[in-house]
């Protein structure tokens, strides 16, 4: 799976978009961006997953650029149950199970 | 909607113990993973499980082995426990068979204290 790379942290003013960027410079043709978020030792949290075209879903959107090697991950009015850490993941999707590579994302802090 | 399970929720052991956790994953879903998040790490996958049939296989130690039964539950099995082996396991369950792209969701985790 392509490697990516994402700021180690942020901060975010309530109510105010957050914008999560992540490069995936290696990514291929069949991979998919995945992102997730953690808060604070709980399960991992599905947050929205796109190939090439944006999408958008109750909880975020999220960006792919043209040549997809980058995207970035909106929370358009983040509050404080925002804050947790933010995983940008690239995974082959091929009918078959396939494991997800966790770095080590993006702390986000959501401050009042 | 239902979500997946994890039990128990909070394991203590002493080195040397075995232990076991289960799974549980969401209705349907034909797909298990494993996941260890040690303390102030990321989560590292360890073994999945397709339709019953071992799938993918990360950096699971030998003394670790699993298996995905009849029902898709999971059990991670554990033994001669080790001091380093305190960590968050996670489980996630996905449905595969006919998915384009499949979404893992992670159940609640089992924390394990190894004494």
């Amino acid at each position: 799976d392509a490697k990516t790379t994402q700021p180690t942290s942020m901060d975010c003013a309530e109510g105010r978009a957050a914008n999560l960027p992540c490069n995936h410079s290696t990514i291929s043709g069949n991979e998919y961006v995945y992102w997730y978020r953690q808060i604070h030792s709980q399960g991992p949290q599905y947050i929205i997953h796109g190939l090439k075209n944006n999408e958008t879903n109750e909880m975020a959107s999220l960006i792919i650029t043209e040549d997809r090697k980058s995207s970035t991950l909106i929370l358009p009015h983040a509050t404080l149950r925002d804050t947790a850490v933010y995983y940008c993941i690239v995974r082959v999707v091929v009918g078959t199970a396939s494991k997800l590579t966790f770095g080590t994302g993006t702390r986000l802090q959501v401050t009042l | 909607a239902a979500g997946v399970i994890q039990s128990p929720r909070h394991l203590i052991k002493e080195k040397r113990e075995t232990a076991t956790l289960k799974c549980y994953p969401i209705p349907r879903h034909d797909t298990v993973y494993w996941y260890q998040q040690g303390p102030g790490q990321d989560p590292q996958f360890l073994i999945s499980f397709y339709e019953k049939m071992q799938s993918d296989k990360g950096s699971i130690p030998d003394r670790f082995s699993a298996q995905q039964f009849s029902d898709y539950h999971s059990e991670l099995n554990m033994s001669s426990l080790e001091l380093g082996d305190s960590a968050l396991y996670f489980c996630a369950s996905s449905l595969v068979g006919g998915s384009v792209a499949d979404t893992q969701y992670f159940g609640p985790g089992t924390r394990l204290t190894v004494l």
